[in-house]
């Protein structure tokens, strides 16, 4: 258990819909990343989120957002699903410091499918 | 920016011998390197990192991994497999400590019995 929490664990939905993924980082990470990981693209960072700031964007669509709240965790809502947005987002969590070697822990996952 | 090349979308290896996974890397400053297992329907595991000092690094499970500067290398190794090793493994880099980390496509190890 790497102490990072992610919900729903699946999730099926229709194209054109919107939905929200939630993640809880492990106790005192201030930084949070969101991953998709999908057959033809592989593991993909999309977004990463310090201490409720934007901090770095990857390849994330204009149709997904995210934000971090103060209590830190981190929503990753979805809208105008395609069919081709079916993958698993992975959550993952680090400290920040001096010491700090950018070791990421990751959430078991949410697999979205849309239909 | 920084990329991760693993050779061999799939291994096979027969239980108890070498294990070798093949990372090799591109970033234009000294990287943070990383070996992950993925386990069916499950999360990513960190098994070892490199970030400074002794280029061998011992990680979780007996695996272990050598960075080679000069060949952009950090190649995955275990002596002996085992069954409960196969899983999907990532390799994969990042350019300074909180910053995202940037995937190979992975490696799938299967172990004959």
């Amino acid at each position: 258990d790497s102490g990072v929490t992610q919900t729903p664990k699946h999730l099926i939905t229709a194209t054109g819909q919107r939905v929200t993924l939630r993640c809880s980082p492990r106790s005192g990470d201030l930084s949070v990343y969101w991953y998709q990981q999908s057959l033809d693209q592989g593991l993909q960072f999309l977004i990463q989120y310090y201490n409720g700031e934007e901090r770095a964007k990857g390849n994330i669509l204009e149709r997904f957002s995210a934000q971090q709240f103060p209590d830190l965790h981190s929503e990753l809502n979805l809208s105008s699903l395609e069919l081709g947005d079916s993958a698993l987002y992975f959550c993952a969590s680090s400290e920040w410091g001096a010491t700090s070697y950018n070791e990421q822990f990751f959430g078991p996952g949410t697999r979205l499918t849309v239909l | 920016a920084q990329s991760v090349t693993q050779l061999g979308s799939h291994v096979s290896v027969s239980e108890g011998a070498l294990v070798l996974l093949r990372c090799n890397y591109s970033s234009s400053v000294p990287p943070y390197l990383f070996w992950y297992v993925q386990y069916p329907n499950q999360g990513l595991q960190l098994l070892l990192k490199y970030t400074t000092g002794a280029t061998l690094v011992k990680g979780i499970n007996g695996f272990e991994a050598e960075f080679k500067k000069s060949e952009t290398s950090f190649h995955l190794t275990k002596p002996s497999a085992h069954m409960s090793d196969a899983a999907e493994y990532f390799c994969a880099v990042s350019v300074r400590a909180g910053n995202m980390l940037t995937f190979g496509g992975g490696t799938r190890l299967m172990v004959k019995p």
